[in-house]
């Protein structure tokens, strides 16, 4: 079965930039996660989705970032313009349900540096 | 109360020794508490989970304690290897919707 697939891996790019990020989850998750991971620190949750509908955005800094997960399967988050401080792992993950029981399954992640 | 609180911060352990992490809780809402294994550039992965109706679950080397009235759990690991040198982390979710982290344990196992 595989996993689920980030790109890019790695993105380097100047403040007041802009980037996006992919993610296809694992075949027939219906909840995918975006999570940022900062050196050193826990995930942190920005959004989930059920399907294609938003279930948690409350911690996503709307200002600058943006996600969408059309036709409820791959999902792209957007930073735009980037901070500084917007440096940090960007992780999805992907769940077969919400609800009770369902393993939490990561990607690799997208390392993201602002200069 | 959304926080999950994680200690220690990094461990030194020799090869063959206990490793223990602890974690705490305030939401009474969760009812899940995965601990997640992530190595250098990968991502988290599932070590292992309990539900508040059980104390203790064991996997291989690994073993959740779970302290539901003092809304604490630990990772213990036994017989701790080389290859289990990574960061752990702590995770808690209500019915299975945002599974809050802890800030993770950088464990060292000295061979």
């Amino acid at each position: 079965e595989a996993g689920v697939a980030q790109s890019p891996r790695y993105k380097i790019i100047e403040k007041r930039q802009s980037v996006a990020f992919w993610c296809n989850p694992i075949s027939g998750h219906a909840t995918l996660y975006w999570y940022q991971q900062i050196l050193g620190q826990g995930p942190k949750l920005l959004i989930q989705f059920q399907n294609n509908g938003v279930v948690d955005d409350s911690q996503l800094p709307k200002d600058r970032f943006s996600a969408e997960r059309l036709k409820g399967v791959d999902s792209t988050l957007k930073i735009q313009p980037a901070k500084l401080e917007d440096s940090a792992v960007y992780l999805c993950a992907s769940r077969l349900a919400g609800g009770l029981g369902g393993e939490l399954f990561f990607g690799e992640g997208s390392r993201l540096t602002v200069l | 109360q959304q926080q999950v609180k994680q200690s220690p911060q990094s461990l030194i352990v020799q090869k063959g020794g206990i490793s223990i992490i602890n974690c705490a809780y305030e939401n009474t809402a969760f009812d899940y508490f995965p601990w997640y294994q992530q190595f250098p550039g990968k991502g988290p992965a599932l070590l292992i989970a309990i539900r508040p109706d059980v104390s203790e679950k064991k996997e291989g080397r690994f073993t959740i304690s779970f302290n539901k009235s003092a809304k604490q759990f630990s990772l213990h690991i036994m017989d701790s290897q080389p290859g289990d040198s990574a960061t752990y982390f702590c995770a808690a979710t209500p019915r299975g919707q945002n599974f809050v982290f802890g800030p993770g344990t950088r464990l060292s196992v000295l061979p």
